[in-house]
């Protein structure tokens, strides 16, 4: 079974300060890991996803997040935050064990900028 | 393109009552998902829908059920709501079931 755990559910930064929101995950195969947003009323947009390949990887407006194996993390970075990045963040896991490629998503974690 | 659209966006209804939502795809995509987003239980995946057929069930009461027609259009139908039904049901595609999804805006439920 999948699991995803988001440290955090609130994280407060000031506008031009590093952005950091972590994602451990478990899986019994290598995943496919996945960062979603959520602004208020609105669906989830995709920020990034990583599948194989480079385990860095960019997505939009300036976010990145890392996959590392031996700590099971992919966590979300931005180097300059952005009053327009306050949002709720979602890391999500999906299944490739079964094929069933259902994604499991953390709680959340809510992104608070202070000008 | 056209992103996952869903009607109606708001909805009141009262305990008892049934209701249809509606999750029109992207154009192209065959697989439609259903969740449940509320405060206290996060993101809940509700079911997947490929090609007319129902693919992958989540852990939800039989009240809960859906259907996909041939233009990959789907419907989620909740019957007799209860009080804990209100949330925020979002609807995702995908090309095939092992691609990345993509949300609509969702579909926020009050039962009153």
């Amino acid at each position: 079974a999948q699991s995803v755990t988001q440290l955090g559910s609130h994280v407060s930064v000031s506008e031009g300060a590093l952005v950091l929101l972590r994602c451990n995950y478990s899986s019994s195969v290598p995943p496919y890991l996945f960062w979603y947003v959520q602004y208020p009323n609105q669906g989830l947009q995709l920020l990034l996803k990583y599948t194989t390949g480079a385990t860095l990887v960019k997505g939009i407006n300036g976010f990145e997040a890392e996959f590392k194996k031996s700590e099971t993390s992919f966590h979300l970075t931005k180097p300059s935050a952005h009053m327009s990045d306050a949002a709720e963040y979602f890391c999500a896991v999906s299944d490739q064990e079964g094929g069933s490629y259902i994604p499991t998503f953390g709680r959340g974690t809510s992104l608070i900028v202070h000008p | 393109k056209a992103g996952v659209t869903q009607t109606p966006r708001y909805l009141i209804k009262t305990r008892g009552q049934q209701v249809t939502l509606s999750c029109s795809p992207i154009s192209g995509h065959r697989s439609v998902s259903w969740y449940q987003q509320t405060p206290g239980q996060g993101l809940q995946f509700l079911f997947e829908y490929f090609s007319e057929t129902q693919r992958n069930k989540g852990n939800f009461p039989g009240r809960f059920s859906g259907r996909q027609f041939s233009n990959s259009r789907s419907e989620m139908n909740v019957s007799t709501l209860e009080l804990g039904d209100s949330a925020l049901y979002l609807c995702a595609s995908r090309q095939l079931p092992q691609e990345t999804q993509y949300f609509g805006p969702g579909t926020r439920l009050l039962v009153l």
